[in-house]
């Protein structure tokens, strides 16, 4: 199954800062899906991102406060802009792994200060 | 009609005994149900799943009982050891590719006495 590589961890952030999360995938893939899961609850899906497109959104998550790169078949970012400690979160890259189902990676545990 | 209902919220089962968990959904074009499992500082992780045309799938001592007509489906994990606490989520989608939306549920979280 594929491996997902998530980067950072977890980090501390002050109010109104922007923080990047990287994913890296061992393998060429079509779509990531970057999901959000708020301390004890489920998961959200934020976006899909399609290599070569503009990301799409689910409702409730827009561009301007959650852009995301896309430029190549293993790798995605997303970017959680202007933070608030509402957007405290943990903030989940994932693909579709064939007949594995999907394979997330571990996650960035992010604090807004 | 897009949630998938999940419960209980938190179980704590004695260790050898019968972990259940429930999910209900309501539209009826679902067609996969998987279950995942993530323990702290971790993604989630497919444990195992099932497609309506089967009433249950059984994976070692987890198994998937669905019920079509009350569009019910239900984790039971046999022999339950500490090793399976973690939180435990359902799921659903229309179709299995890229293009499914999948929908969790809650999640619970069990927690197995030793």
């Amino acid at each position: 199954s594929a491996v997902i590589s998530q980067k950072p961890s977890r980090d501390i952030c002050q109010r109104g800062t922007s923080l990047t999360i990287q994913c890296q995938v061992d393998s060429q893939v079509t779509m990531m899906f970057w999901y959000r899961q708020q301390p004890g609850q489920s998961l959200t899906l934020i976006a899909t991102a399609n290599q070569g497109s503009e990301a799409t959104y689910e409702s409730g998550f827009v561009i301007d406060k959650f852009p995301i790169s896309r430029p190549n078949l293993t790798f995605s970012t997303l970017t959680v802009s202007n933070m608030s400690p509402e957007d405290s979160s943990i903030y989940l890259c994932s693909v579709l792994d064939g007949g594995d189902g999907y394979t997330f990676g571990s996650g960035t545990r992010l604090t807004v200060v | 009609q897009q949630q998938v209902k999940q419960s209980p919220q938190s179980l704590i089962v004695q260790k050898g005994g019968i972990s259940i968990i429930n999910c209900a959904y309501e539209n009826t074009a679902f067609d996969y149900f998987p279950w995942y499992q993530q323990f702290p500082g971790k993604g989630p992780a497919l444990l195992i799943a099932i497609r309506p045309d089967v009433s249950e799938k059984k994976e070692g001592r987890f198994t998937i009982s669905f019920n079509k007509s009350a569009k019910q489906f239900s984790l039971h994990i046999m022999d339950s050891q500490p090793g399976d606490s973690a939180t435990y989520f359902c799921a659903a989608s229309i179709g299995y590719s890229s293009a499914s939306k999948i929908i969790f549920g809650s999640g619970t979280r069990l927690s197995i006495r030793p």
